[in-house]
């Protein structure tokens, strides 16, 4: 149980493009999911937290502008990178909480983004 | 502001000894700790969960928690070269709130 999948797994885009990854519970309700981002060899680093039907709470330092997140229901959560520049070339990596007290977070397999 | 510390090795052991990892944290608020287990260019997978003082075994994985300390660690008995990864000590201090990640150890197993 606790699956949570990402989608797309790899992308490539020109400078300038918007880049759309999906980020799904498969088999549980997340009340939260999580956006980090990884760069190679580096920690993983929180961008922002999404609750279902509100708006996304960003960390100090992401442009809520640039990283527009969308948690539309209990299953689903979309983070689109607008207007990518080669900077935003990263590991990007979702994760969700289930119901209940004590959540576990757990991760997604992660989407490797490339801005040409 | 929550932290969480790990020494960031690499920690070399041999086939076979015991792995031994070390988390410390800040925040005496803190009630549900976790490890996780990322290969290189993998996302991180959940290894092992504790919310209570003492020790919680899980085949060759023991988790340890001394809240008193602040210390939180984990074991893994009969290291094999697959268990070569970087570890992730992460502690959560409330429901729905962020976990705070640790840099993480990495781990080469030596066959």
């Amino acid at each position: 149980g606790a699956v949570v999948s990402q989608h797309p797994s790899r992308v490539i885009c020109k400078s300038g493009t918007s880049v759309k990854i999906e980020c799904r519970s498969l088999d549980f309700q997340a009340t939260t999911m999580f956006w980090y981002r990884q760069f190679p060899k580096k920690s993983l680093m929180l961008m922002a937290t999404s609750n279902e039907g509100s708006k996304a709470t960003y960390e100090q330092g992401v442009e809520k502008d640039k990283f527009l997140i969308n948690h539309a229901s209990l299953t689903l959560s979309t983070l689109t990178v607008t207007s990518a520049h080669p900077e935003d070339s990263s590991f990007y990596i979702c994760s969700a909480t289930t119901r209940g007290g004590q959540e576990t977070q757990y991760f997604g397999p992660g989407t490797r983004l490339l801005v040409l | 502001q929550k932290e969480v510390e790990q020494n960031s090795g690499p920690l070399s052991v041999p086939e076979g000894a015991i792995a031994s990892l070390n988390c410390t944290y800040s925040d005496r608020g803190s009630q549900s700790f976790f490890w996780y287990r990322q290969y290189s260019g993998k996302s991180p997978e959940l290894i092992m969960s504790i919310y209570s003082n003492g020790d919680k075994e899980d085949g060759r994985f023991t988790a340890q928690l001394n809240k008193a300390s602040q210390y939180v660690s984990l074991l893994i008995r009969d290291s094999q070269p697959s268990d070569s990864a970087t570890y992730l000590c992460a502690v959560e201090n409330s429901g729905n709130t962020p976990l705070v990640f640790g840099k993480g150890t990495r781990l080469s197993v030596i066959a």
